[in-house]
Order: C-alpha cells, then structure tokens, then sequence
C-alpha cells in the first residue's frame, strides 16, 4: 500500500519552546492531509485538514495560533506546536489519501517537560 | 460522517476466530463501511472496506448487512499479534477524512 512517512517518531521539548513535525507521502502526490491528537485511552481526534498551496482548515476548538500548519509541496505537511506546553503532550498522527484508500503516518509521541 | 457503534471491549482465544460488531444505522448510499486498527502507539492500519457486498482480503472478511445498517468484521484465526483497537469507520470514498469513535479493544489470550 501507499506509505506516509512521518518524522519524529518522538520528542521531548522544554514547556514555552515549539516543534515542528513532518508527514510526508512517499509514493504518492497528496493535496489533502489530516492531523490527529490522541490522549492516552482515547481515540484519534481531528485537529485540521492541511491543503496543499492553500490555508488549513481546523476544527472546531483548535487554535490555529498554536498549531501551524503548512502544506507547501504535493508531498509534505508540517505541523508546528507553538509555545508547547505540558498539555499539549500528545501522540499526533497524520494521514493521507492516495487515489484509494486512507493511509496513516506512525505517529509523533510528543512530550512537553 | 455516519456515527458508528461498537463494544468498547473484546476478547478472543488464540487461533479461534474473531467476530467485530459495529452497528452504523444512519448511513448514507455513498458511504462506505472501512476498519483501521491500531496497536498501541502506532498509526491506524488499514484492515478492509466494502459498500454493499461481503467483501474478503488476506487480513480479513467484512460482512454488511443487507439494510447496510450493521456490519462484521472476521479475523478468521486470532493471534496475540492481532491484539489492539479496531475502528469502524464511515465515509464517502471520495473523502479522506477520518471521523473516529472510541472502537473495540480486541484482546487475543493464549
């Protein structure tokens, strides 16, 4: 199947500081992306959906402010955690839809110190 | 999206098969039935999806009912290794995007 590469797998940041993660379509051009978060014991939850050349569009209660995202080439979306915060410790995913099919990066653990 | 409903646990023996329950009764005509799983902090794996007919593949058989307000995921012989959360999932094919209920934790014991 389709490979979405998302890096880093997993990282520890100082409260205040912001990070950056990167999902990557490998064999395939994606204009759409999707960013997840998911809480220990909780399911996937939507935060935005990430258009390649064009603005992100996020759902409902996700800051756009804290969380940047980008979507400058047919192949990669970023997402920055601004001014990260213990509360923000979270495992991210992303995801991404070649012709058929959705398929979903493995996965950013961040942890917020 | 269609809202889906499954058990929030299961547990199966090994090598026995595995029977997933999810019931989606207010589905549309374009909206297909889709299961991810996800092992523990992984990236949701793709298993299977249909729209209609009973649909099969190497990791699993998917059952819709004819209504399409119900529908079954098989793992016709359980390993420990299929241990984790399943997703039934709804959306038009077109749509890439992802609405996730809390899924069924399958544990698979020796």
């Amino acid at each position: 199947g389709a490979v979405v590469s998302q890096h880093p797998s997993w990282v520890i940041c100082k409260s205040g500081t912001s990070v950056k993660i990167e999902c990557r379509s490998l064999d395939f051009q994606a204009t759409t992306m999707f960013w997840y978060r998911q809480f220990p014991k909780q399911s996937l939850m939507l935060m935005a959906t990430s258009n390649e050349g064009s603005k992100a569009t996020y759902e409902q209660g996700v800051e756009k402010d804290k969380f940047l995202i980008n979507h400058a080439s047919l192949t990669l979306s970023t997402l920055t955690v601004t001014s990260a915060h213990p509360e923000d410790s979270s495992f991210y995913i992303c995801s991404a839809t070649p012709r058929q099919g959705v398929f979903f990066g493995s996965g950013t653990q961040l942890s917020v110190l | 999206d269609a809202k889906t409903t499954q058990p929030t646990s299961m547990d199966c023996a090994e090598g026995r098969a595995a029977n997933l329950p999810c019931n989606h009764s207010t589905i549309s005509g374009n909206e297909y039935v889709y299961w991810y799983r996800q092992i523990h902090s992984q990236g949701p794996q793709y298993i299977i999806h249909g729209l209609k007919n009973n649909e099969t593949n190497e990791m699993a058989s998917l059952i819709i009912t004819e209504d399409r307000k119900s529908s079954t995921l098989i793992l016709p012989h359980a390993t420990l290794r299929d241990t984790a959360v399943y997703y039934c999932i709804v959306r038009p094919d077109s749509s890439g995007k992802l609405i996730f209920g809390q899924g069924t934790e399958l544990s698979v014991k020796p």
